[in-house]
């Protein structure tokens, strides 16, 4: 079965501030990746999906991107944060057709 | 575009009874895929259980149980001798290919001792 590695678990950066949020995949190979967003209460917003290596297609205009430089690698990125860019960050793995989700990034922007 | 509803914000029910938690959705699709997530307070989303829409049998898994009502767009979650662990978020959710899920605001259930 699948594992998905999801780093840091808590964030708190500064207004203006970079962003770099990491989810490696193991246990399979060639898998659909997804970043999803919730804020406090909310249901899941999709942000970014990636069917393959340098392959992504975004779902909202955003302060945020992504990146799939490897396989199993999936990156959220932002070069200079907003307040608004606070929430729960969760990447999620499909290889046929079963969401696996990792454990989250709560991140906080001050 | 695609819309899953949940109409239930919040539920609460005692230890061992029986909840149903509601969902419906949109398509125009034959062949799609519902799920049920659950995201306890650690945060963690969980698969409780999946149906394919080709499949006339509600699937089942030990206490969870879906009423799949394709006519009506219809995937309702049944936990059954609910649990205190069952205590979360849940979600509905429907995969209608684009490589993507779409899913609902939740509910959030409540299991008192």
């Amino acid at each position: 079965s699948q594992t998905i590695h999801q780093w840091p678990a808590t964030l708190v950066q500064p207004v203006g501030s970079p962003l770099s949020l990491e989810c490696t995949v193991e246990g399979t190979s060639n898998p659909n990746l997804y970043w999803y967003r919730q804020a406090a209460g909310r249901g899941l917003q999709l942000l970014f999906y990636s069917v393959g290596i340098g392959q992504i297609s975004s779902e909202v205009p955003q302060n945020l991107s992504a990146s799939r430089p490897q396989d199993r690698q999936f990156i959220l990125s932002s070069k200079k944060l907003l307040l608004s860019d606070s929430g729960f960050y969760l990447c999620a793995s499909d290889p046929n057709y079963g969401y696996t989700f990792g454990s989250g990034t709560r991140l906080t922007v001050v | 575009a695609q819309t899953v509803t949940q109409s239930q914000p919040e539920m609460s029910v005692q230890e061992a009874e029986t909840v149903t938690l509601s969902c419906t959705y949109d398509t125009s699709e034959n062949n799609y895929y519902l799920f049920w997530y659950k995201q306890p307070p650690s945060r963690q989303m969980i698969l409780v259980i999946r149906q394919e829409a080709y499949k006339q049998q509600n699937a089942t898994e030990n206490r969870f149980s879906v009423n799949f009502q394709k006519a009506a767009k219809s995937f309702s979650l049944k936990i059954s001798d609910s649990q205190l662990g069952d205590t979360a978020m849940y979600f509905c959710a429907s995969y209608q290919g684009a490589q993507k899920l779409v899913f609902g605001q939740g509910t959030r259930l409540t299991i008192n001792p």
